[in-house]
């Protein structure tokens, strides 16, 4: 089993669409949590941090649940812009700060 | 100018060849990090430095080595290079932050060709 697993994809939506991806992970010492945003052949760039709390950035959503292990990012009212490969990050809880990084789920936004 | 720099951008090379990249980075972080991407896939980490005396292998280290001439600059060698690591290459800087994780700010990538 993958350290990092995030739904295969990919997502196919219209414009306005709301849509969910979902990301688990199995280190349940794991304590950072990202979503990174990458466009097609460059580099990965943060989408954002997720907190316990949960967080939200404009269209942009979020959570973390650490009991059932998995993150969760929601997008909505999606826009032609939003189309990328979206990429799940866990690091771990100790000084090593390394991050294992899931594969990816792309989504692709139509008009 | 970019904060995280790549060369060469683009390489094509035979099998056996020995291979060298480059990465330099003007954010003043400590970490850096190499990783590859193969299509479909996520990011694999290759090595990982945490300053110019501290090199450590990452999940997939077999037939590179690095090198951390400096704060600012992280090369990545293959010895020998073998068809099954042709990737995107990318390498990565970050300042640690809050119990040793925080963002990571990626260079453009190297496309790597082994014939």
């Amino acid at each position: 089993r993958k350290e990092v697993e995030q739904d295969p994809g990919p997502f196919n939506v219209p414009e306005g669409a709301t849509v969910a991806f979902n990301c688990t992970y199995s280190n349940s010492a794991s304590q950072s949590f990202f979503w990174y945003r990458q466009d097609c052949r460059k580099e990965p760039k943060l989408l954002m941090s997720v907190y316990s709390s949960g967080n939200e950035d404009g269209r942009f959503t979020a959570q973390l649940n650490r009991a059932s292990q998995y993150i969760s990012l929601l997008i909505r009212d999606s826009k032609l812009s939003d189309s990328a490969t979206y990429l799940c990050v866990v690091n771990e809880n100790t000084n090593a700060g390394k991050s294992t990084f899931g594969d990816g789920t792309t989504l692709t936004v139509k008009p | 100018d970019a904060d995280v720099t790549q060369t060469p951008r683009n390489r094509i090379t035979k099998t056996g060849k020995r291979i060298m990249l480059e990465c330099s980075q003007t954010k003043g972080h400590d970490r850096m990090y190499w990783y590859r991407q193969d299509p479909g896939l996520g990011l694999r980490l290759i090595y990982y430095s945490f300053d110019v005396k501290d090199i450590n292998k990452g999940e997939i280290s077999d037939g590179y080595s690095v090198s951390r001439q400096a704060q600012a600059k992280f090369s990545l060698s293959l010895e020998s290079a073998i068809p099954n690591q042709t990737a995107l290459y990318f390498c990565a800087t970050s300042d640690g932050g809050l119990a040793g994780v925080s963002e990571q700010f990626f260079g453009p990538g190297t496309r790597l060709t082994v014939l």
